[in-house]
């Protein structure tokens, strides 16, 4: 069975930094890009960022770009966030989506795992 | 970037009416349409990519069409579990977008 489990996420104070977690299994994880979608309280979907296969290639939303850096390691089967400079606004429940094509990418996300909630809050 | 707007924003339904939702992108997409179910408490799940390929074990029930830049999404016969939010996405153009989405309710 496919699994996606994030952690880290919690209540942190406006610039504070946090680093997320996506632990995989049921796949074979290195064949496959992967993404980070969030979406804020009662809120739609926003796309954050993407990674490829041996993580020699990233894109990043405009809205983080310069303060999230995702990364993996393959040998761990792990995907990661690491968010720095947090701002009120990133507060949002924060998904890691495996990309549904395999080797190359079509950016559509499936599945998901459950989420993981970062609040920004002082 | 490209803006998908979705309505109706809300959609009142009993179980076994059809269901027609809409995605309508600011600037083609071609094809590089998707659409996501998410119930309450729980992630999103892809029902369609492409605008039309049902992805793996959703049911018949569930459709898509369109290209350029109108889309819809149908549900032919509401089920109990079918009353969700459906978000589309698209993969044409950077950076990947949403739209709102719509919600189908019991009505």
């Amino acid at each position: 069975e496919v699994q996606l489990v994030e952690s880290g996420g919690g209540l942190v104070q406006p610039g504070g930094s946090l680093r997320l977690s996506c632990a995989v299994s049921g796949f074979t994880f290195s064949s496959y890009w992967m993404h980070w979608v969030r979406q804020a309280p009662g809120k739609g979907l926003v796309w954050v960022s993407r990674i490829n296969s041996d993580g020699s290639s990233t894109s990043y939303a405009d809205s983080v770009k310069g303060r999230f850096t995702i990364s993996r390691d393959n040998a761990k089967n792990t995907l990661y966030l690491q968010m720095n400079s947090l701002r009120a606004e990133d507060t949002a429940v924060y998904y890691c989506a495996r990309d549904l094509g395999v080797p190359v990418a079509k950016n559509w996300f499936d599945p998901w795992g459950q989420g993981t909630l970062v609040t920004v809050s002082s | 970037e490209i803006l998908l707007t979705q309505s109706p924003a809300t959609l009142s339904l009993s179980p076994g009416e059809r269901a027609t939702l809409s995605c309508r992108a600011s600037q083609s997409v071609s094809s590089y349409l998707a659409w996501y179910q998410q119930k309450p408490g729980q992630a999103p799940r892809l029902l369609i990519y492409d605008a039309s390929n049902r992805a793996t074990g959703i049911p018949a029930r569930f459709s898509g069409r369109g290209s350029g830049t109108d889309f819809t999404l149908t549900i032919s016969s509401l089920e109990p579990e079918d009353f969700a939010v459906y978000y589309c996405q698209q993969r044409n153009n950077w950076p990947l977008t949403f739209g709102g989405g719509t919600k189908v309710e019991i009505k």
